[in-house]
């Protein structure tokens, strides 16, 4: 049982846009500003797309875009293109654990 | 460039110990704090814990507190992540991380992780 709750799968068509939201509690997402965002390939290291709720790191394309309300923190990937296809973990900051992660998300582009 | 290179696939008997290693460079690597991360079978991440190379300090995961050792060789730019008496278990993906800075709480860059298969 993961901490913080992800849907299982989404999917989207090229050039849609979709929401990966990720759910926790006051003492994780809900309290504080520190919800980041992960994309992981299989054989690859995982790529950071969002810190900090909504700042995006260098490299990361516009069209990563992260939110929050709330004990859900959201992902949203816009103009969304085959190579968007992948895992897509949130994290957190807690209290007492410093860091507790979601279940994943697999991002299908049909 | 930042990179973290992790040692490669192992496969062990319950009971074995191993060490797996995380080798930074393209930084400053003693001065970022390293973080450890289990994937198991089935796509959940969990936080194992940390260490700062420059003096070894840990701080671990209540869930994991025992049940491995991190340790750090600064000379030589290298993060070990180590079992003392596997099991069947501790099969599992495992990455190490940068943490992204003081105060930061996230890890900016990954390896591309270590595959751990343990069964007899």
């Amino acid at each position: 049982q993961s901490a913080l709750t992800q849907p299982a799968s989404v999917s989207g068509s090229p050039g849609q846009s979709i929401t990966i939201s990720c759910t926790g509690a006051s003492t994780d997402v809900g309290g504080y500003d520190f919800v980041s965002w992960y994309r992981l390939d299989p054989g690859k290291a995982p790529i950071l797309v969002i810190y900090d709720v909504s700042q995006r790191p260098s490299g990361i394309s516009q069209r990563f875009s992260g939110s929050k309300s709330g004990n859900t923190a959201s992902l949203t990937i816009s103009g969304l293109q085959p190579d968007d296809e992948a895992d897509y973990f949130c994290s957190s900051f807690a209290t007492g654990s410093f860091l507790v992660f979601g279940g994943g998300t697999k991002l299908t582009v049909l | 460039e930042v990179l973290l290179v992790q040692s490669g696939v192992e496969v062990k008997k319950p009971g074995e110990s191993l060490t797996i290693s995380c080798q930074g460079s393209g930084y400053r690597f003693s001065t970022y704090w390293i973080g450890w991360v289990r994937q198991m079978p089935g796509k959940d991440l969990e936080y194992l814990g940390l260490i700062f190379p420059a003096d070894s300090d840990t701080r671990y995961s209540a869930s994991f507190q025992g049940q491995v050792t991190m340790s750090a060789d600064k000379a030589i730019n290298t993060a070990y992540l180590q079992w003392n008496s596997l099991k069947a278990s501790d099969s599992a993906m495992y990455f190490c991380a940068r943490l992204a800075g003081p105060g930061k709480n996230y890890f900016d860059f990954w390896g591309q992780g270590s595959l751990v298969t343990v069964s007899s």
